[in-house]
């Protein structure tokens, strides 16, 4: 079955930029598109990036995505960092035989 | 703007059953493929089934085949999840979600707040 990896945690200072990765098990990751999902402690999921690289209306646009097929992987960036920003990140794609395949998220930490 | 409100959620003992509802409103619901998903505590998420539209497909993922029902009523902007068999890994936060299309594209839109499902003896 095709799995998303991501980093378990990643931190960095308020103002700077971070990166999550998002690495497909096999097959090409750009062959569907990845979302992203935001969740900040005790709230549920909002959409932050979606069809690999567009913002939602009211998310910021220091958030940006991208995919690089030959890392076959998919890419979070956050520049400007807010502690506001801190919590779970989730990458998503679509997989034939499951339908929905969840990475297993990052805790971001704004320090 | 987008609402959905589950409610349902409680404790249960394993073996029983139990219906989610999720109130929509704010969109066109009737127009939208719905999504459950569910968080276990201090875990990632997992989806669990998706309904078109108009009812007329439903996928749902191998952990709950054959023991969840996904349903919706368009007349009362309505989704449910009927959760049977439930067993103690089924404890976890249940979110509905909304599909950016009609016919499902796997991808979420929207979520609710969610509504926690605890099942334990």
């Amino acid at each position: 079955n095709f799995m998303l990896t991501q980093p378990h945690s990643v931190s960095e200072s308020p103002g700077k930029t971070v990166t999550i990765s998002c690495t497909g098990s096999s097959g090409n990751i750009a062959s569907n598109y990845v979302q992203w999902y935001q969740q900040r402690p005790g709230s549920a999921p909002t959409t932050v990036i979606y069809d690999d690289n567009q913002r939602p209306s009211g998310v910021p646009y220091r958030f940006s995505g991208s995919v690089d097929s030959s890392s076959n992987s998919a890419s979070l960036t956050i520049s400007g960092l807010k502690t506001e920003d801190e919590g779970d990140y989730y990458c998503q794609s679509y997989d034939g035989s499951t339908h929905v395949v969840f990475g297993g998220g990052t805790r971001l930490t704004v320090l | 703007q987008v609402q959905l409100a589950e409610s349902g959620g409680g404790v249960v003992q394993p073996g029983r059953s139990l219906r989610l509802s999720c109130a929509a409103s704010g969109f066109t619901f009737k127009t939208y493929a719905m999504h459950w998903v569910r968080q276990a505590p201090g875990k990632g998420l997992e989806w669990v089934a998706i309904i078109s539209y108009d009812g007329s497909n439903e996928f749902y993922a191998d952990s709950v085949k054959g023991r969840f029902t996904i349903s919706r009523d368009n007349s009362k902007n309505t989704l449910y999840l009927q959760m049977n068999s439930l067993r103690a890994e089924d404890t976890a936060m249940f979110y509905c979600a909304k599909d950016w299309d009609s016919s499902g594209t796997f991808y979420f839109d929207s979520w609710g707040r969610g509504t926690l499902v605890t099942v334990s003896s």
